[in-house]
C-alpha cells in the first residue's frame, strides 16, 4: 500500500516551546491530508484537514492560531504546535487520500508528542 | 455528524472467532472502514465496505448493512499478533473525513 512517513517519532520538549511535526507522501500526491490527535487509551480525533495551497480546515473546538497547519506541496505536510503545554501531550498522526479517491486513508507512524 | 459504537473490549482464544460490532448514525455516508492498531503505532487499513454485504480478506471479513447502519468485522483463526485495538472508521459523503469509533480492545490468549 501507499507510504506515508511522518518526522520525528517522538519529541520531547519544554512548556512555552514550539514544535513542527512532517507529514510526507513518498509514493503519490496528496492534495489533502488529515491530522488526527490520540490521547491514551481513546480514539482518533480529526482537528483538522490539510489543503494544499489553500487554508487548513479545522474542526470545532480546535484552535488554529495553536496548531498552524501549512500544505506546502502535494507530498508535504506540517503541523506546527506552538507554545506547547502538558495538555498537548499525545500521540499525532496524519493521513493522506491517494488522488484518485481511493478507498482508504493511508496513516503515518504518528509523533508521540511529550510537553514537560 | 457521525455518531459511531463499538464495544469496549473483547477477549477470545487463540484459533477461536471473534466478531466486533458497529453501529453508526451519520449525515451522509461514503464507506465504513475497519482499522486495526496496536498500542503505540498507527492504524493498518484492514477492510472497507461500500456496498451491502459481505467482504473477505483472508482471515478478516466485513459486512456492511446501510439500511441497519450495522456492521462488523470478523476475525477468524485468531493469533496472538491478533491482540489489537481495532477502529470502526464512517467516511462523510461530503467531504471524505474520516469519523473513528471508540476502538474495540481484543485480547487473544493462549
Amino acid at each position: 500500500g501507499a507510504v506515508v512517513s511522518q518526522h520525528p517519532s517522538w519529541v520531547i520538549c519544554k512548556s512555552g516551546t514550539s514544535v513542527k511535526i512532517e507529514c510526507r507522501s513518498l509514493d503519490f500526491q496528496a492534495t489533502t491530508m488529515f491530522w488526527y490527535r490520540q490521547f491514551p487509551k481513546q480514539s482518533l480525533m480529526l482537528m483538522a484537514t490539510s489543503n494544499e495551497g489553500s487554508k487548513a480546515t479545522y474542526e470545532q473546538g480546535v484552535e488554529k492560531d495553536k496548531f498552524l497547519i501549512n500544505h506546502a506541496s502535494l507530498t508535504l505536510s506540517t503541523l506546527t504546535v506552538t507554545s506547547a503545554h502538558p495538555e498537548d501531550s499525545s500521540f499525532y498522526i496524519c493521513s493522506a487520500a491517494p488522488p484518485s479517491g481511493g478507498d482508504t486513508q493511508y496513516f503515518g507512524p504518528g509523533t508521540r508528542l511529550t510537553v514537560l | 455528524g457521525q455518531n459511531i459504537d463499538q464495544p469496549t473490549e473483547m477477549t477470545a482464544t487463540e484459533g477461536a472467532i471473534v466478531q466486533i460490532n458497529c453501529t453508526y448514525q451519520t449525515s451522509g455516508f461514503n464507506g465504513l472502514f475497519w482499522y486495526q492498531q496496536h498500542a503505540g503505532e498507527a492504524p493498518t487499513f484492514l477492510s472497507y465496505n461500500v456496498l451491502d454485504g459481505l467482504e473477505e480478506k483472508g482471515r478478516f471479513s466485513s459486512f456492511l448493512s446501510r439500511s441497519k447502519g450495522y456492521s462488523y468485522l470478523l476475525l477468524k483463526e485468531l493469533q496472538m499478533k491478533d491482540s489489537a485495538s481495532y477502529l470502526c472508521a464512517v467516511r462523510d459523503y461530503n467531504d471524505y473525513k474520516l469519523s473513528f469509533g471508540a476502538g474495540t480492545t481484543v485480547t487473544v490468549r493462549a
